[in-house]
């Protein structure tokens, strides 16, 4: 079955300390993996994805094909990251995206 | 440029009516998405339109529906309303629905209460 799982619905860290928030997936086939973000009052957004390896806001994610997990990381988290967090894939033909259940970060001053 | 639109933005139904629910895409994008967002289920993909064609469909029993119309605009429609289809009901859209290079943008969705 394709699932997404992102096992901390919390996620409770200081400021200044490294974040990380897991996730991990079930696909058979080679799924196109993204993270997405949700501020207080704000739309549901992109954060980044897995195929353009790049750093957003200081996150990075890399995806581990061996152990099929996508965790998401930044090494300093700011108070502004605060923010509901998705894990998702989508299937290359279209945006069918699975979402993971999602991890709210809460970092505190 | 304009984000995507949805209305309306809140709505309150009884069981066994119907509901029609309205998402106008950011200009240029032709592709569309819809989500349902429950706090017991998440988000879940109901379906996906591109050039007026459902092109991907989710697990969702066939009282949910949708279409797409030459200007890209989507709506989607809800028959026989039960009281669990009470759900935030998110609509993205992209350029032409391609993951690996697409950005999905996502509306404010419509919140729908089913009495």
């Amino acid at each position: 079955a394709q699932r997404v799982t992102q096992p901390e619905k919390l996620l409770s860290v200081f400021k200044g300390a490294p974040v990380e928030l897991k996730c991990n997936y079930s696909y058979s086939g080679s799924p196109e993996l993204f993270w997405y973000v949700q501020y207080s009052r704000q739309r549901l957004q992109l954060l980044l994805r897995h195929i353009s390896r790049e750093s957003i806001k200081g996150f990075t994610a890399d995806l581990n094909k061996g152990e099929t997990s996508f965790h998401l990381k930044k090494p300093f988290a700011q108070e502004e990251d605060s923010a509901m967090y998705y894990c998702a894939l989508s299937h290359t033909g279209g945006f069918k995206t699975i979402f993971g259940a999602g991890t709210r970060l809460f970092v505190k001053a | 440029k304009a984000g995507v639109t949805q209305t309306p933005r809140y709505l309150i139904k009884t069981r066994g009516q119907q509901v029609t629910l309205s998402c106008s895409p950011i200009s240029g994008h032709r592709s569309v998405s819809w989500y349902q967002q429950t706090p017991g289920q998440g988000l879940q993909f109901l379906f996906e339109y591109f050039s007026e064609t459902q092109r991907n469909k989710g697990n969702f029993p066939g009282r949910f529906s949708g279409r797409q119309f030459s200007n890209s605009r989507s709506e989607m429609n809800v028959s026989t309303l039960e009281l669990g289809d009470s759900a935030l009901y998110l609509c993205a859209s992209s350029l032409i629905g391609q993951p690996s290079t697409d950005t999905q943008y996502f509306g404010p969705g419509t919140r729908l209460t089913v009495l």
